[in-house]
């Protein structure tokens, strides 16, 4: 059964610092492409950042880019977000999600980062 | 970047409704695009990739259309366990991006 968990949410003041991460199991994970996508509250879907296989290929989002770091290491199974220079417009619940030819198949549940003074 | 729209943007329906929601690209995306359906404080759930391929698992009352620029999901008999917000998802490139949603709710 697949499965990714997220970790590593929690509150943070604005400016702050917050590594996430997602720990997968039962695929081949290094295998696979992995994808961030957040939800504000009240708000819809934004895609955030992604990460090839083999981490040689990266993206991030326009919103993001420049504060954020997306990594992988396959030897643990598990996906990072390193979040720097956090805004109140950052708070919102992460979600890690499987990559590949069709993406997006299965989620995380989710972990909530709160930006606030 | 490729902007994505989806019309209606909340729609009230009743049970054994066909409910018809559109999603439009900027540009041509081919098929590489998804619907997830979300209910409140639960995480999205896919429901159609590639355009018209039916996730396993999800009802055969939902069913993907289109290429390009234009799509469609479509709920052939709306159930009460279908009242949820849907968003779609263009994977052509990056940066991927969301639809802004449809919020199905109850007449």
């Amino acid at each position: 059964e697949v499965q990714l968990v997220e970790s590593g949410g929690g509150l943070v003041k604005p400016g702050g610092s917050l590594r996430l991460s997602c720990a997968a199991s039962g695929f081949t994970f290094s295998s696979y492409s992995m994808n961030w996508v957040r939800q504000a509250p009240g708000k819809g879907l934004e895609w955030v950042s992604s990460i090839s296989s083999s981490s040689s290929y990266i993206y991030y989002a326009d919103s993001v880019k420049g504060r954020f770091t997306i990594s992988r290491d396959n030897a643990k199974n598990s996906l990072y977000l390193q979040m720097n220079s956090l805004r109140a417009e950052d708070t919102a619940v992460y979600y890690c999600a499987r990559g590949g030819s069709f993406p997006f198949d299965y989620w995380g549940q989710g972990t909530l980062v709160t930006v606030s003074s | 970047d490729i902007q994505m729209t989806q019309s209606p943007s909340a729609m009230s329906a009743s049970v054994g409704d066909r409910v018809t929601i559109t999603c439009r690209a900027s540009q041509g995306i081919s098929n590489y695009l998804a619907w997830f359906q979300q209910k409140p404080g639960k995480v999205p759930k896919r429901l159609i990739y590639a355009a018209s391929s039916l996730q396993s698992g999800v009802p055969s009352r939902f069913s993907g259309s289109g290429s390009g620029t234009e799509f469609t999901l479509t709920i052939s008999s709306l159930q009460p366990e279908d009242f949820a917000t849907y968003y779609c998802l263009q994977h052509n490139s990056y940066p991927f991006t969301f639809g802004p949603g449809t919020k199905v709710d109850i007449k």
